[in-house]
């Protein structure tokens, strides 16, 4: 069973400044198969990345995912005051299907 | 415009039952995996369990499999959830959502809150 590691738990940051989460899986897995979402309080999640780098439809380009093996990254590089906001990663496997890290609290 | 809208939600006690509707629209419905995640209330996103387009493979998590049962009517554009055997712990928002590419989800419903409670 693959386990995703968020880091860190929370990030405190101003408008402007650059994010950078962090998602580590505890086995080696397909960058295809690593997303990334953005949940606001009482809100649906909003699916920002799949395929590891590939943004979703109408996802400003502020966003960005990289990684491989077992480290994945979530940038923002600009903070705008709506990216405040929950970030998850996900994994899909065959066997585990959907897998989602704890979360990564993003604040001002 | 994708629209997926969960209904049947509620309080129960445990060990009762309940059942999940999701009325999908805005798109081809029975060409797509469908999944239902959960929420526990402050928690993070749990994965519940998955149904291919033509319901020829369904998986559950661990925490609920023998308990649940996932299904779908694609002539009425529609995914459901039965949940027997229910637990203190099963409460929480339940989301319909559309798998999309290399397993993401990329359309979610306002989610159906499940409250089991003696």
């Amino acid at each position: 069973e693959i386990v995703l590691t968020q880091s860190p738990g929370a990030l405190s940051l101003s408008l402007g400044e650059r994010a950078t989460l962090s998602c580590r899986a505890s086995q080696s897995v397909s960058s295809s198969y690593v997303a990334w979402y953005q949940q606001k309080p009482g809100q649906a999640p909003r699916l920002l990345i799949y395929g590891a780098s590939s943004r979703a439809t109408g996802i400003p380009d502020r966003f960005s995912g990289s990684g491989s093996g077992t480290d994945f990254t979530l940038t923002i590089s600009r903070l705008e005051p709506e990216d405040f906001a929950v970030y998850y990663c996900q994994h899909f496997g065959d066997s585990t299907r959907i897998t989602f890290g704890q979360g990564t609290r993003l604040e001002i | 415009e994708v629209q997926l809208v969960e209904s049947g939600g509620g309080l129960v006690k445990p060990g009762e039952s309940l059942t999940l509707s999701c009325a999908a629209s805005g798109f081809f419905f029975s060409s797509y995996t469908m999944n239902w995640v959960r929420q526990a209330p402050g928690k993070g996103l749990e994965w519940v369990s998955s149904i291919r387009s033509s319901s020829s493979d369904i998986y559950y998590a661990d925490s609920v499999k023998g308990r649940f049962t996932i299904s779908r009517d694609n002539a009425k554009n529609s995914l459901f959830l039965q949940m027997n055997s229910l637990r203190v712990e099963d409460t929480a928002v339940y989301y319909c959502a559309r798998d999309w590419r290399w397993g993401s989800v990329d359309s979610w419903g306002q989610g159906a809150l499940v409250t089991v409670s003696s």
